[in-house]
């Protein structure tokens, strides 16, 4: 159980065009989803915490209006990088938590962008 | 400082040996413990999960909590070369914030 899927699993897009990368719970309804950031032999960036039905919560240093985030469903939340360009290539992971107490988070396979 | 300190290592140890993975908190409210297994160009996978204070076991795995001194650590017994990977351990307070070690790379030396 606690399965999270993440799409897609690589894209390379041009610089200035926007990339759209889903996170979905398959098997349960994730309240809060997270959006990571890692970059080669670096830790986890948390970027931002998303929350269904209201506002992602960005963390210091994260362009909102560079990174969408949107959470319309419980079992869905999209990350959008806007106007993307090669400074911006990375792994980015979701990540959910199933809402019972004390329980992990599950993450998605990740998705590695490169801008070209 | 940090919410969650690894050592970053590398930590090498030869295959059968026992390696030994350290993680400090320090907030003391915090209730759940997780420690993930990251493959490179891979995400975390969970492996083991604790609560309370003592010891865990899970197969070759072995979480230990010590709430008193704020550490978490894992044990690997029998290391093989396929648990070379960096370790990830997590801290949760509320269950809706999770605080993540930089990480230890471990490498299994056949």
């Amino acid at each position: 159980g606690a399965v999270v899927s993440q799409h897609p699993s690589r894209v390379i897009c041009k610089s200035g065009t926007s990339v759209k990368i889903e996170c979905r719970s398959l098997d349960f309804q994730a309240t809060t989803m997270f959006w990571y950031r890692q970059f080669p032999k670096k830790s986890l960036m948390l970027m931002a915490t998303s929350n269904e039905g209201s506002k992602a919560t960005y963390e210091q240093g994260v362009e909102k209006d560079k990174f969408l985030i949107n959470h319309a469903s419980l079992t869905l939340s999209t990350l959008t990088v806007t106007s993307a360009h090669p400074e911006d290539s990375s792994f980015y992971i979701c990540s959910a938590e199933t809402g019972v107490y004390n329980s992990p988070l599950h993450f998605g396979n990740g998705t590695r962008l490169t801008v070209t | 400082q940090k919410e969650v300190e690894q050592n970053s290592g590398p930590l090498s140890v030869p295959e059968g040996a026992i390696a030994s993975l350290n993680c400090t908190y320090s907030d003391r409210v915090s209730q759940s413990f997780f420690w993930y297994r990251q493959y490179s160009g891979k995400s975390p996978e969970l492996i083991m999960s604790i609560y309370s204070n003592g010891d865990k076991e899970d197969g070759r795995f072995t979480a230990q909590l010590n709430k008193a001194s704020q550490y978490v650590s894992l044990l690997i017994r029998d290391s093989q070369p396929s648990d070379s990977a960096t370790y990830l351990c997590a801290v949760s307070h509320t269950g809706n914030q999770f605080y993540f070690g930089t990480g230890t790379s471990l490498t299994v030396i056949p």
